[in-house]
């Protein structure tokens, strides 16, 4: 089973930040926060990940809380071509950890 | 550098026949991944492989068999498909402690 929990769906308008939450309550010492986010029907794209420390690349912003038990990925100024299901992921640092996508959260930004 | 490659893009096939899905990476990565996606659904992980010459269940493996042939390819068969395994399926792969990259889907009909 997925060890996150994500809203379902929200709304940002563009050129606004979009903040979409994710819930990790079970986390491991051991384990990242990543996140994709797929587009129509393509495949996943890797946005950002993190340990502990917050983290910032040129798509995305990821703020981990101190206990780690839930994150948030800002996309700073949300365009249209950021509709997509964005999907929050724990993943441990060990290859043999699986990849469990669960239902993630289908952004919809509005002109 | 063309990551992951999944052939063949689109298929149909009749109820009983069998076919084999191939994925090729070409980033050196030690772990592969195979996922159906059915319409309004997140991926669902159907086998793995987290290095050369082993492979492990995910969370949907009834139906498929998989094979691990070299460190680049990693295939997925349907020996007796049914109209249940109509989906897109995505192969993936990545290294140690990095992101996944996925290849482009292929669209699977079952009639």
């Amino acid at each position: 089973d997925a060890k996150t929990t994500q809203p379902p769906s929200m709304d940002c308008a563009e050129g606004r930040a979009a903040n979409l939450p994710c819930n990790h309550s079970t986390i491991s010492g051991n384990e990242y926060v990543y996140w994709y986010r797929q587009i129509h029907s393509q495949g996943p794209q890797y946005i950002i990940h993190g340990l502990k420390n917050n983290e910032t690349n040129e798509m995305a912003s990821l703020i981990i809380t101190e206990d780690r038990k839930s994150s948030t990925l800002i996309l700073p100024h949300a365009t249209l071509r950021d509709t997509a299901v964005y999907y929050c992921i724990v993943r441990a640092s060990n290859r043999d950890d699986k990849i469990i996508f669960g239902k993630g959260t289908r952004l919809h930004i509005l002109p | 550098n063309a990551g992951v490659t999944q052939t063949p893009k689109f298929q149909v096939l009749k109820t009983g026949q069998s076919m084999t899905l191939q994925c090729a990476q070409d980033m050196n990565h030690n772990s592969m991944y195979w996922y159906r996606q059915d319409p309004g659904m997140g991926l669902r992980l159907i086998y793995y492989s987290a290095s050369e010459g082993t492979t492990d269940k995910g969370e949907v493996p009834n139906g498929y068999n998989v094979s691990r042939l070299n460190k680049r390819e990693f295939s997925l068969r349907l020996e007796s498909a049914a109209p249940s395994q109509t989906s897109v399926y995505f192969c993936a792969s990545s290294g140690d402690n990095t992101e996944a990259f996925f290849g482009q889907g292929t669209r699977l009909t079952v009639v």
